[in-house]
């Protein structure tokens, strides 16, 4: 079955420093997906992407991220200057259509801000 | 009112029991429902999308009710292998030419003892 890859699996990195993940969403899909996971929260939606645009981003999604689609196949999230409190799993999904009936998530990049 | 509201659990139901989870969802334009799956610290992973007629996948039957804004899953005979948290997860009203980022409750925990 096709998969949504992420790299790295964990990232440990300095506050204020930035921070690249990257995901390689399923080849044929058209909508692309950031969410985060603070270790015992919930899921929260990050940012979505189309048509290389955003198509939507929640208030987390501040001036200190940044989403690309450099190439035909990857999918990057950049945190600019990274904050103890955006420590979380990062997850990228990414579905064929807009309805989200299907949408696959990438198997996380743990963040770890010290 | 939180956006999609679960009983966090944890439920502890012997094997082969009949467990049920409850959802409440706080806008009434959601469209779209959804029952994911989680393993700790694991990608989600859907179960199953939630129709208005209501629908059943093998041990699995999801339930809506748009009036109360309630959602519900039944697992029958459950296994060991169904311990997990159980995620509802709603999409707004699709507004073309985009992709919603889909709103997730904190999910209910399970555990099935053998």
């Amino acid at each position: 079955e096709p998969e949504v890859t992420q790299t790295p699996s964990h990232q440990v990195t300095q506050m204020g420093q930035e921070v690249i993940l990257r995901c390689v969403p399923i080849s044929n899909h058209l909508y692309f997906y950031w969410y985060r996971q603070i270790l015992g929260q919930k899921v929260e939606f990050l940012v979505s992407f189309y048509n290389n645009e955003i198509s939507e981003k929640s208030e987390i999604f501040d001036d200190q991220f940044s989403v690309e689609r450099p190439d035909g196949s990857n999918f990057t999230l950049k945190i600019r200057s990274t904050k103890l409190e955006d420590s979380a799993m990062y997850f990228c999904a990414s579905t064929f259509g807009a309805s989200n009936e299907k949408l696959f998530f990438g198997s996380g990049t743990q963040l770890s801000v010290l | 009112r939180k956006e999609v509201e679960q009983d966090p659990g944890p439920f502890n139901v012997p094997e082969g029991a009949t467990v049920a989870f409850n959802c409440t969802y706080s806008n009434s334009a959601s469209q779209s429902f959804f029952w994911y799956r989680q393993d700790c610290r694991k990608e989600p992973k859907l179960l199953m999308s939630v129709y208005s007629s209501g629908n059943e996948d093998g041990r699995f039957t999801a339930q809506l009710n748009r009036a109360s804004q309630y959602i519900s899953l039944l697992i029958r005979d459950s296994k060991l292998s169904d311990s997990a948290t159980y995620l509802c997860v709603v999409n707004r009203e699709y507004s073309g030419g985009g992709a919603d980022g889909l709103t997730f409750g904190k999910g209910t925990h399970l555990i099935i003892q053998p």
